[in-house]
């Protein structure tokens, strides 16, 4: 079946750098677009980024636009997302999606403390 | 502010049925899919209903989504206190180049 597993969260201290990944399985992951889309505590879903199947084509949502970096390696069906300059507004739980089917997967934690 | 209107609480008693909308425009209800997601405390989210009105095997047939125009909407049928949860619209926004949510709908089975 199809699976979805984040990794990579942690805390950091603003401004530094992490990187997530999202591991899937159970589908032709080389065929999907993917997104990555992320809760903050006790708030509502927001979408982060998405990337085309082949990695041409990414969008960004502007609350992370410039500090945030999508990619893939489809030889490892891997999602990835760079996050840098990180802010205490980026505390959440970050999810990867595929596109189309609206599947999530489990969430990896990203808090941002000193 | 939510790109898609969803209203903030929604409840029903055991049995009965519930309707929960979502208001979106032509860019993103009206051109796109709709999904919507339903998520207890402490738990991700999980996929209800996909492409409009599509269940994922698991999901109970007490669950429909339907679609008219540029709004959306989600009826759960035979309504149990297992259902108290909150309940996410998405679609894409074409214009925004954004997938979109609703804020959300907190329903509460008295």
């Amino acid at each position: 079946q199809v699976q979805l597993v984040e990794s990579g969260g942690g805390v950091v201290q603003p401004g530094r750098s992490l990187r997530l990944s999202c591991t899937a399985s159970g589908f032709s992951f080389n065929t999907y677009i993917m997104h990555w889309v992320r809760q903050a505590p006790g708030k509502g879903l927001e979408w982060v980024a998405l990337m085309s199947s082949d990695g041409s084509d990414k969008k960004y949502a502007d609350s992370v636009k410039g500090r945030f970096t999508i990619s893939r390696d489809n030889s490892k069906n891997t999602l990835y997302l760079q996050m840098s300059g990180l802010r205490s507004e980026d505390t959440g739980l970050y999810y990867c999606a595929r596109n189309g089917e609206g599947d999530l997967g489990q969430g990896t934690l990203v808090t941002v403390s000193s | 502010q939510s790109v898609l209107t969803q209203p903030p609480s929604a409840s029903g008693t055991p049995g009965q049925m519930v309707t929960i909308s979502c208001s979106g425009r032509s860019a993103n209800i009206g051109s796109h899919y709709v999904y919507w997601y339903q998520q207890f405390p402490g738990t991700a989210p999980k996929l209800l209903i996909y492409r409009d009105n599509q269940r994922p095997s698991g999901v109970p047939d007490r669950f429909s989504g339907s679609k008219s125009g540029t709004s959306a909407s989600l009826a759960i049928s035979g309504l149990r206190s297992g259902d108290e949860a909150d309940y996410y619209c998405s679609s894409w926004d074409t214009t925004l180049a954004v997938w979109a949510f609703g804020g959300g709908t907190k329903l509460t089975v008295l």
